[in-house]
């Protein structure tokens, strides 16, 4: 099992869709958790940390569930400059800083 | 605040050359870290090192790959005798002393070797 998996995309959907990611991870000694989104031939960027409560951050929801091992983040209201690779990243676990990347999904919004 | 600063940008490089890659962290970061990610491939994490200290190289190659992060200056990420294979964008990060385990990234620099 891959230690985190992600859905291999590519989605394509049209402006004010609502899309989800979906990751799982295998280490379950892992602490952090995190959505970056990373430009074509650019840096990752982060977007949101992800929280056991789950937590929003405007148009953007990140859920975490430790016992499926399964992190989700759900974009309402899909813009243009949505368009990106969303990274599923965790850290190695036993070490709170080498982080686990996802190969990532692309999303394309269309006009 | 400048963010992680990378350079050179694109790095091209002859099969038996070497490649030095340089990574100055955010102000107030003492973490470093570097990853590499192959065409088509995830980034994977390749060494940790605070001021004058590697903190863990596992994911360093054991030979041509070599880190530093000096008391004055950036973190250097060498690579001697390069290969086709080590053709590739190396992403550096830093992190606060006391975060929650998010990084930061800088541009990259993309190596290719001809």
């Amino acid at each position: 099992r891959k230690e985190v998996e992600q859905d291999p995309g590519p989605f394509n959907v049209p402006e004010g869709a609502t899309v989800a990611f979906n990751c799982t991870y295998s280490n379950s000694a892992s602490q952090s958790f995190f959505w970056y989104r990373q430009d074509c031939r650019k840096e990752p960027k982060l977007l949101m940390s992800v929280y056991s409560s789950g937590n929003e951050d405007g148009r953007f929801t990140a859920q975490l569930n430790r016992a499926s091992q399964y992190i989700s983040l759900l974009i309402r209201d899909s813009k243009l400059s949505d368009s990106a690779t969303y990274l599923c990243v965790v850290n190695g676990g036993g070490s709170n800083y080498k982080l686990t990347f996802g190969k990532g999904t692309l999303l394309t919004v269309n006009p | 605040n400048a963010g992680v600063m990378q350079n050179p940008r694109h790095l091209v490089r002859r099969r038996g050359q070497e490649a030095r890659l340089r990574c100055s962290p955010m102000k107030g970061h003492s973490h470093v870290y570097w990853y590499r990610q192959l065409p088509e491939e995830g980034l994977k994490f390749m060494v940790y090192l605070q001021k004058e200290n590697i903190i863990d190289e596992s994911g360093m190659p054991k030979e041509r790959f070599s880190a530093e992060f000096p008391k004055e200056g950036p973190s250097i990420l060498r690579i001697q005798q390069v290969v086709r294979g080590d053709s590739a964008a190396y992403f550096c990060a830093s992190s606060p002393p006391n975060g929650a385990g998010e990084q930061y990234f800088g541009p990259g620099t993309r190596l290719t070797v001809t």
